[in-house]
């Protein structure tokens, strides 16, 4: 089984702080994907990777960035936290880029 | 612009009273259409991939179908466990691989 593991189910920042998520994935998964989920919104891309050190920017990249340093590793980074990124984001990889995608747990951040 | 439509926002049935899920799409060159499960706190589950009219997947209780604008997942008598989120994506053959989901289905059934 795929399994997409985030590395806080739960986070409080402050606005301001930069904040680093992190989410691996272990199935040599070659494409990861970073996603907000907002109530009425539904989920929204932030930014994607299809290689090590590669990204592409997704829908809303605004107030974000990304690193991908190893293939099972994908970060997103609020290089200053705002409450407006108070939300739960969703990491989820795959192995080529029609195929379906398989998501983690999902970190609830809130930002005050 | 991709769009995804779910109807209706939220469901109510009595267990083992089958039903349907819409999904339509607008999209510049379908990829793939994905069905999701989501629990409450929880990532969304994968369920199913559609990629071309016509087609058609099962998985125990559900059954996805796809046609040139829409898709529905039938739900045939289902049981509380079945109650979550149903979550439709597309993927455009546009260039970016991320998914653009619709809003959700809210399924509830009632023992």
């Amino acid at each position: 089984d795929v399994k997409v593991t985030q590395s806080s189910r739960y986070l409080v920042k402050r606005t301001g702080e930069k904040v680093f998520l992190e989410c691996v994935q272990d199935m040599d998964h070659e494409n990861m994907f970073w996603y907000r989920q907002d109530p009425g919104l539904g989920l929204r891309l932030i930014y994607f990777s299809y290689d090590v050190k590669m990204k592409e920017k997704g829908d809303i990249p605004e107030g974000y960035s990304v690193s991908r340093e190893k293939k099972e590793r994908f970060s997103l980074i609020l290089e200053s936290a705002s409450t407006n990124q108070t939300s739960m984001y969703l990491c989820a990889s795959s192995l080529l880029g029609a195929s379906e995608q398989y998501f983690g747990p999902g970190t609830r951040l809130t930002v005050t | 612009e991709d769009q995804v439509t779910q109807s209706p926002e939220a469901l109510r049935l009595q267990e083992g009273e089958s039903s349907s899920l819409n999904c339509s799409y607008t999209v510049s060159g379908l990829r793939g259409l994905f069905w999701y499960r989501q629990d409450p706190g929880k990532g969304p589950e994968f369920l199913f991939t559609l990629y071309s009219a016509g087609e058609e997947k099962e998985k125990e209780r559900l059954k996805a179908t796809l046609t040139k604008k829409e898709s529905f997942l039938h739900i045939t008598a289902p049981k509380p466990e079945d109650s979550a989120t149903y979550l439709c994506a597309v993927q455009a053959g546009g260039g970016a691989d991320g998914l653009t989901f619709g809003k959700g289905t809210h399924l509830i059934i009632q023992p």
